[in-house]
């Protein structure tokens, strides 16, 4: 069975650019949420979403956005790119929403900000 | 506030020496640990869930344990594949897991 996919692997940006970023759920997998892990960090989180709702959001600027589709894939929009912002953006999946459910993540995508 | 604390960063291993990394947490309502294998350039490759306090996992090499503050992965005669950052994570709203900062292991053969 496929795994968390997500696209690009790598991209490279200018600051004040927007980017979007793709994720695809392990088959049955209902929730999908966005981290963004930086060198040397643990990954922090951004959002959660459960059925195409928002469940819960990080400490991250209006800058950051993201929806989940019927087929409950996702994107995860970042506007106004700035230099911090350069990092691995993880999507993870898991089957429900529901607390303790473990997260399954995908290989990222490497966001470069110049 | 929720914190996670992975010690050590760092920890250099001969092949075949046993060891155990550290995970101390401070959460309102631990709803699940969970700790994740992260090679260089991937995603986390998730390992184990744990839930209530005296609870043990175990997977080859890997045993993990859990205690009200704080749990475990130990890690028997590890070989060089086991090479990686080990990651810790909790869970206490359901909505958002923690993570520390991770322990970077290295085997040496």
């Amino acid at each position: 069975d496929a795994g968390v996919t997500q696209s690009p692997t790598h991209l490279i940006k200018t600051r004040g650019q927007h980017v979007t970023l793709r994720c695809s759920p392990i088959s049955g997998h209902k929730s999908v949420s966005w981290y963004q892990q930086v060198l040397g960090q643990g990954p922090q989180f951004i959002f959660q979403y459960y059925e195409k709702e928002e469940r819960g959001r990080g400490n991250f600027p209006d800058r950051f956005s993201a929806r989940q589709f019927p087929n409950y894939s996702s994107e995860l929009n970042v506007n106004a790119l700035l230099l911090g912002d350069s990092a691995l953006y993880l999507c993870a999946s898991s089957l429900g929403g529901a607390p303790g459910n473990t997260i399954y993540f995908g290989e990222g995508s490497w966001l470069t900000v110049v | 506030e929720d914190q996670v604390t992975q010690s050590p960063e760092a920890l250099r291993l001969q092949e075949g020496e046993s060891s155990s990394l550290n995970c101390s947490y401070t959460v309102s309502g631990l709803r699940g640990l969970f700790w994740y294998r992260q090679d260089p350039g991937k995603g986390p490759e998730f390992l184990f869930t744990l839930y209530s306090a005296g609870e043990e996992k175990e997977k080859e090499r890997l045993k993990a344990t859990l205690t009200k503050k704080e749990s475990f992965l130990h890690i028997t005669a590890p070989k060089p594949e086991d090479s990686a950052t080990y990651l810790c994570a909790v869970d206490d709203r359901g909505n958002q897991f923690y993570f520390g900062t991770g322990t970077s292991l290295t085997v040496i053969p």
